[in-house]
């Protein structure tokens, strides 16, 4: 079946506009995520959703961004107002969830490039 | 702080063990992870150890757990330009999503 994809691929904007990333995690995973990628730093963990559970959004950098996921598969992560820190691979996983050893699988990312 | 550290960068030359180490530090962690990322690809789980094992061997991958020092180590025996990724550390606590450390890159030599 399908892995897990994310569009678009590559993404490049203005300092100041809004843009939305998109992810269709694997048919049939309760559990999605969203991780952020920047040159020489680790993966910054955003948002988890899992089930119909309150999303934790403990890791979201600020109140510019925000995501939802409409009907328990897509999901749709926002940055409002850009800026070039805001630059980096943004890389969206999802999982079984609540299954031990929780195996993620990840998305190829989308390229975010803020001028 | 971080709660998972790494060192950033390894070369071996190929043919020889490559050895990737990570610290934790939460105890509650049940099991440890180890993903790899190809250029331009997402990361991709390579193994696991469930928490209460000190080593498992998986083909050419050995993972040991220290659990008293939350310490972790990656070795690749015959090490091969294929390796050369990204490798990285992660645990797990509970409810709340799988924390990665930094990335070690490895870098292949042939």
């Amino acid at each position: 079946g399908a892995g897990v994809s994310q569009s678009p691929s590559n993404k490049v904007t203005e300092k100041g506009k809004d843009v939305e990333l998109r992810c269709d995690p694997i048919s049939g995973h309760t559990a999605l995520y969203w991780y952020r990628q920047s040159l020489g730093q680790g993966l910054e963990f955003l948002i988890y959703f899992q089930g119909n559970s309150a999303p934790d959004k403990s890791g979201l950098p600020s109140d510019r961004f925000s995501a939802e996921r409409t009907g328990g598969s897509v999901s749709t992560l926002t940055i409002q107002r850009t800026q070039q820190e805001d630059s980096a691979v943004y890389l969206c996983a999802s999982s079984l969830g609540r299954s031990s050893p929780e195996k993620l699988f990840f998305g190829s990312g989308t390229q975010l490039s803020v001028l | 702080g971080e709660d998972v550290e790494q060192s950033l960068f390894l070369s071996v030359r190929e043919g020889d063990s490559s050895v990737i180490n990570c610290t934790y530090t939460d105890s509650s962690s049940t099991y440890l992870y180890w993903y790899k990322q190809e250029p331009g690809a997402g990361l991709q789980l390579l193994t696991y150890i469930f928490s209460n094992m000190d080593m498992k061997q998986d083909q050419r991958l050995t993972v040991l757990l220290n659990k008293k020092d939350k310490h972790l180590s990656l070795r690749i025996a015959d090490t091969q330009t294929g390796d050369s990724a990204i490798y990285f550390c992660a645990e797990s606590g509970g409810r709340r999503a799988l924390t990665f450390g930094s990335g070690t890159r490895l870098q292949v030599q042939p």
